[in-house]
């Protein structure tokens, strides 16, 4: 257990429709990071988030955004969903900005 | 740009003989290097980072992997497999970009274990 929670575990959905994915980072934690993991596309970098501000974004479609709030936990919307956003979504979580991520467990999202 | 090369997308070993897992870098930095492993509809679990101390590195569950610099590896071994290591694992380098740092992971390495 990394101490990175994620809910929810799964999320079914229809396309068109937004979600809300959410994460706790572990206890001390300041960084914040978003990522999906789709088969033909592998481990892609979304979004970085600390201590509440946006640090880097990686390849984030305009129809996903997220935020960091004051208590540390972040959530990632995703909008006007579309199949190909069926995949895991990661957070994952560091002290600061050179630390090693610790991982969540990852929520899956299937959009029918 | 830094990137990672991971050289075999699956290897296949029997239990109880040694695990290889190649991976090599490029990096115009010292670079910090790391390797995690995800078992199957589960999250990233860090085994082991290097970090510009010891060049020799050991992780958990009798992991280790050995930082060469003027072959640019960085390759995971085990001495003896178990059932419970086949996943798949990933190599990670982590690049200072625009005032942060950003990890940049290879392509995976799917370890099978065979009894």
């Amino acid at each position: 257990d990394s101490g990175v929670t994620q809910t929810p575990k799964h999320l079914i959905t229809a396309t068109g429709q937004r979600v809300t994915l959410r994460c706790s980072p572990r206890s001390g934690d300041l960084s914040v990071y978003w990522y999906q993991q789709s088969l033909d596309q592998g481990l892609q970098f979304l979004i970085q988030y600390y201590n509440g501000e946006e640090r880097a974004k990686g390849n984030i479609l305009e129809r996903f955004s997220a935020q960091q709030f004051p208590d540390l936990h972040s959530e990632l919307n995703l909008s006007s969903l579309e199949l190909g956003d069926s995949a895991l979504y990661f957070c994952a979580s560091s002290v600061a900005l050179y630390n090693e991520q610790f991982f969540g467990p990852g929520t899956r999202l299937t959009v029918l | 740009a830094q990137s990672v090369t991971q050289l075999d997308s699956h290897v296949s070993v029997s239990e109880g003989t040694p695990v290889l897992l190649r991976c090599n870098y490029s990096s115009s930095y010292s670079p910090s290097l790391f390797w995690y492993v995800q078992h199957p509809n589960k999250g990233l679990q860090l085994l082991l980072k290097y970090t510009s101390a010891a060049t020799l590195v050991k992780g958990i569950n009798g992991f280790e992997a050995e930082f060469k610099k003027s072959e640019t590896s960085f390759h995971l071994t085990k001495p003896s497999a178990h059932m419970s290591d086949a996943a798949e694992y990933f190599c990670v380098v982590s690049e200072p970009t625009s005032g942060t740092y950003k990890y940049i992971f290879g392509t995976g390495t799917r370890l099978k274990v065979l009894a």
